[in-house]
């Protein structure tokens, strides 16, 4: 979408290794978020972020970490990937009062 | 119980179709959203309300705070409009965090 990337859009990865996943925005939005989109869950938020080097847990928060050490940059990282951790990430970013703009996901599968 | 519930959870209708989807929510909102999301994946965000009605072509959003109900219908439906649709509350209660619906699939039959 517009102003958002996120990459890569898919990857295999083993079970135990470290995965890291980047979201991208050109839009100078304070505020990114990470969620994860599993049949029967709908999406859910693993972490936020509300400006540089600021970040918070979400509900689903166990297993990952991010960082933020730019703007424009939110980097989701699974620290060791577990078959559980195969899903559809999703990024998106708000300015506040106004909606939200969705990357276009990227599919990990841990085998 | 989830706090926010969408029904039904499938739909399917002829083209031509007035549809509704309804969303209830449990929590202090700022704002609702609908997002839309075909298969393959991309999400977009449709509307933003915080009350009362707003409207974009063939798409209509309404709310209703006190009841804590909001409607999306979608006027002469068509194929294209075939997707999943998700509400999605801004919560006051929780820092101002997004909770979602599980969604809504529609699929309209030409």
């Amino acid at each position: 979408d517009a102003g958002i990337t996120q990459s890569p859009r898919h990857k295999v990865t083993e079970t135990g290794t470290p995965v890291t996943l980047r979201c991208h925005q050109t839009e100078n939005h304070r505020y990114m978020y990470w969620y994860r989109q599993d049949p029967g869950h709908g999406l859910r938020l693993i972490h936020y972020s509300y400006g540089v080097k600021d970040t918070d847990k979400g509900e689903v928060s166990d297993g990952y970490s991010v960082s933020r050490s730019k703007t424009e940059d939110f980097l989701l990282t699974l620290e060791s990937a577990t078959s559980s951790q195969t899903s559809v990430y999703f990024c998106a970013i708000s300015k506040q009062g106004y909606g939200y703009t969705f990357g276009s996901g990227t599919r990990l599968t841990v085998v | 119980k989830n706090e926010v519930e969408q029904s039904p959870q499938n739909l399917t209708a002829q083209e031509g179709e007035f549809i509704t989807i309804n969303c209830s929510y449990s929590v202090g909102i700022s704002a609702l959203h609908w997002l839309q999301q075909h298969p393959g994946g991309g999400i977009v965000s449709l509307f933003m309300l915080s009350s009362g009605k707003k409207k974009h072509g063939r798409l209509i959003a309404t709310i209703n705070i006190q009841e804590k109900h909001s409607s999306l219908h979608i006027t002469a439906s068509h194929p294209r409009d075939s997707a999943v649709y998700i509400c999605a509350v801004r919560s006051v209660n929780r820092d101002d965090k997004i909770i979602f619906g599980k969604g809504t699939r529609l699929h309209i039959l030409p």
